[in-house]
């Protein structure tokens, strides 16, 4: 049972290009999120998705695009990379979007951007 | 903008020892905090959370306690242990369990 899965786990790209990160769950969980981690500090949310076919900014969602691709698929694109969004992404997933259901996070994605 | 405000940000126990750690939000209208562990290079793990019609929760050697009318909630951890070195994160949502505004983080280091 994989859970949540990430890919690429690592990535460096050079300023100006773009890139897809990739997210899988097999929970058949209806809510997924995109969290950003930067050195010592905690997760933001940069986009999320309640139900498939629906995608909604979180807090820093700048220079983000999300597609909902179905049930199970949840991407974020950086179009134009900058050296400001070298972080560590994090994908997640609920059953439903309401309290008292659980967040399950895949392992990261170490993105750097020079 | 909504805030989590968590202190101390660095906390250096001996074995055995309680350790303690606070945060303070802004949104009167949080309702769900959830306590994250994470261990360097790994994924943020739950290990406790709290719903806001709830004054206290208790899981073994963890517990978190939550004043709504101060805004502010703490994490124990009694007989703390090597293994409870790590980063811990305090985090508050409303509605939306995942839209959670997460704080700075406080790095626990558990000595033997």
């Amino acid at each position: 049972n994989a859970g949540v899965t990430q890919t690429p786990k690592f990535q460096v790209l050079k300023t100006g290009q773009s890139m897809t990160l990739q997210c899988a769950q097999d929970m058949n969980h209806n809510s997924m999120y995109w969290y950003r981690q930067d050195p010592g500090m905690g997760l933001r949310l940069i986009y999320y998705s309640a139900s498939e076919g629906t995608t909604d900014k979180g807090e820093v969602p700048n220079g983000y695009n999300v597609s909902r691709l179905n049930k199970r698929e949840f991407s974020l694109r950086l179009e134009s990379a900058a050296p400001s969004q070298t972080s560590v992404y994090f994908c997640a997933s609920s059953a439903g979007q309401g309290i008292g259901n659980t967040i399950y996070f895949g392992e990261g994605s170490w993105l750097t951007v020079v | 903008g909504e805030n989590v405000e968590q202190h101390p940000s660095t906390l250096s126990v001996q074995e055995g020892d309680s350790a303690v750690i606070k945060c303070t939000y802004s949104d009167s209208a949080s309702n769900y905090f959830p306590w994250y562990k994470q261990e360097l290079g790994k994924r943020p793990q739950l290990i406790i959370d709290i719903r806001s019609n709830v004054g206290e929760k208790k899981d073994q050697r963890i517990a978190v306690t939550l004043n709504k009318t101060a805004k502010h909630f703490s994490l124990h951890i009694t007989e703390t242990q090597p293994e409870d070195s790590a980063v811990y994160f305090c985090a508050a949502s409303r509605a939306i369990v995942g839209k959670l505004i997460f704080g700075q983080g406080t790095t626990l280091q558990v000595k033997p």
